[in-house]
């Protein structure tokens, strides 16, 4: 079974530019996860999808920051414009969505470097 | 509001020997559950254990084993004859459950920097 792929792995862009970066879950997980994580420190939650519904997208933020995942299945998280402090390592999650034990795996996340 | 608590930024710790990652954790809901993940220098992401709040007997997986003492809101990963290859960052992470009945996502502590030594 193939994991949670993320793309691309790497990212170096000058400050005030855009950026996308695209994660494709496990297959059949219905839900997905963002994170960011600053170097030295845990992952902090962006965003959660449940199928294409946005259902906690509480700490996203907005005025740069967008997702989407219109067929429920692969997703794409842009920010507009970069700022140096987006410098960081995002990662990309999907379960199945069931309740419980309901492990979540990681894609081996994009570094973004903003100069 | 979730709120996990690893105090130790880093340990040096004898290969073969046994390590304890402390992990304390804060949380109003009634229903949660408790992960330790490894993160190695190459950045992926390793599940390694899962506590569920009212599992009854502390979680073992292998080598690693995780020590719940819930009146002290303690999660500690106990990792047994330790080695080289289990160099490497650990989260402890916790998930509560939303009013829809679904699950969060996680919310990690600061981590740990384990570094085994020959």
């Amino acid at each position: 079974e193939a994991g949670v792929v993320q793309s691309p792995r790497y990212k170096i862009i000058e400050k005030k530019q855009p950026v996308a970066f695209w994660c494709n879950p496990i297959s059949g997980h219905n839900t997905l996860y963002w994170y960011l994580q600053n170097l030295g420190q845990g992952p902090e939650l962006l965003i959660r999808y449940e199928n294409e519904e946005a259902v906690d997208d509480s700490q996203l933020p907005k005025d740069r920051f967008s997702a989407e995942r219109l067929k429920g299945v692969d997703s794409t998280l842009k920010i507009q414009p970069a700022e140096l402090g987006d410098s960081a390592v995002y990662l990309c999650a999907s379960s199945s969505g069931i309740g419980g034990y309901n492990e979540q795996f990681f894609g081996p996340g994009t570094r973004l470097t903003v100069l | 509001a979730q709120k996990i608590t690893q105090t130790q930024p880093g340990m040096f710790v004898q290969e073969k020997e046994a390590v304890t990652l402390d992990c304390t954790y804060d949380t109003s809901d009634p229903s949660y559950g408790l992960f330790w993940y490894k993160q190695p220098s190459s950045g992926e992401m390793i599940f390694l254990i899962y506590q569920g709040s009212y599992d009854q007997q502390n979680a073992t997986e292998g080598r690693y084993s995780l020590n719940f003492q819930k009146a002290r809101k303690s999660a500690n990963l106990v990792i047994s004859a330790s080695q080289l290859g289990d160099s490497a960052m650990y989260f402890c992470a916790m998930r509560g459950t939303n009013s829809g009945g679904g699950a969060d996502g996680l919310t990690f502590g600061k981590g740990t920097h384990l570094i085994i030594q020959p």
